[in-house]
């Protein structure tokens, strides 16, 4: 199985700043990536797909990057309903995989 | 409006069955793959089982492959997931998920319902 390793685990920022959250993947999973937000008791919420490319209705301030085994999640300028636990997946190999998460945290 | 709607979660004594549903609507059914997540206490998200448009291609997680059945009704919108021999570590909230295409091995999911809730505990 390609093992998902976030860092970092938590992370504590404050509005305004921007944030970046790494996932890296045990073997090249080209651009075969995917990023969800989930807030405490809610389901995960698509953010990205295909390393890069923002779901409907995502707002500007998320980007993606990367392609092999390292990639990025950006939040350019943290908003309050930004906190939350984020999670990447790869989806190129069986089975799919998530990170353990990276909980950005209010500062 | 895209919409799943989990049901059938509740508490069950360790080596029970139980039966999750997953109804859809707001699309075309039987155009897409499902998948089920599960989510253990305080825990990460794990990928449990897919099923593809047809119901023909059935994937499952090492961790309940012979004890979990996924299946799907396309005449009633609806995915099934039949859990057996559970125990304490099958405990989690269970998400359905679309998968953006018909095949079950895209792996990429992009409307998930928002949960049925399984608790295994004698």
């Amino acid at each position: 199985d390609i093992q998902m390793t976030q860092s970092p685990s938590s992370v504590s920022a404050s509005v305004g700043d921007k944030v970046t959250i790494t996932c890296r993947a045990s073997q090249d999973i080209k651009t075969w990536l995917a990023w969800y937000q989930q807030k405490p008791g809610k389901a995960p919420k698509p953010l990205i797909y295909v390393a890069s490319n923002l779901r409907s209705g995502v707002p500007s301030r998320f980007s993606g990057s990367g392609s092999g085994t390292d990639f990025t999640l950006t939040i350019s300028s943290l908003q309050p309903e930004d906190f939350a636990t984020y999670y990447c997946q790869q989806s190129t190999s069986f089975p799919p995989t998530f990170g353990q998460g990276t909980k950005v945290e209010i500062k | 409006q895209v919409h799943l709607v989990e049901s059938g979660g509740g508490v069950v004594q360790p080596g029970m069955s139980l039966r999750l549903s997953c109804t859809a609507s707001g699309f075309t059914f039987n155009n897409y793959a499902f998948h089920w997540v599960r989510q253990a206490p305080g825990k990460g998200l794990e990928w449990v089982a897919d099923i593809s448009f047809d119901g023909l291609l059935k994937y499952y997680a090492k961790s309940v492959k012979g004890r979990f059945t996924i299946s799907r009704d396309n005449s009633e919108n609806t995915v099934y997931l039949q859990l057996s021999s559970l125990t304490a570590d099958d405990t989690a909230i269970y998400y359905c998920a679309r998968d953006e295409s018909a095949a079950a091995d895209y792996y990429s999911m992009d409307v998930w319902g928002k949960g049925t809730t399984v608790i295994v505990s004698s």
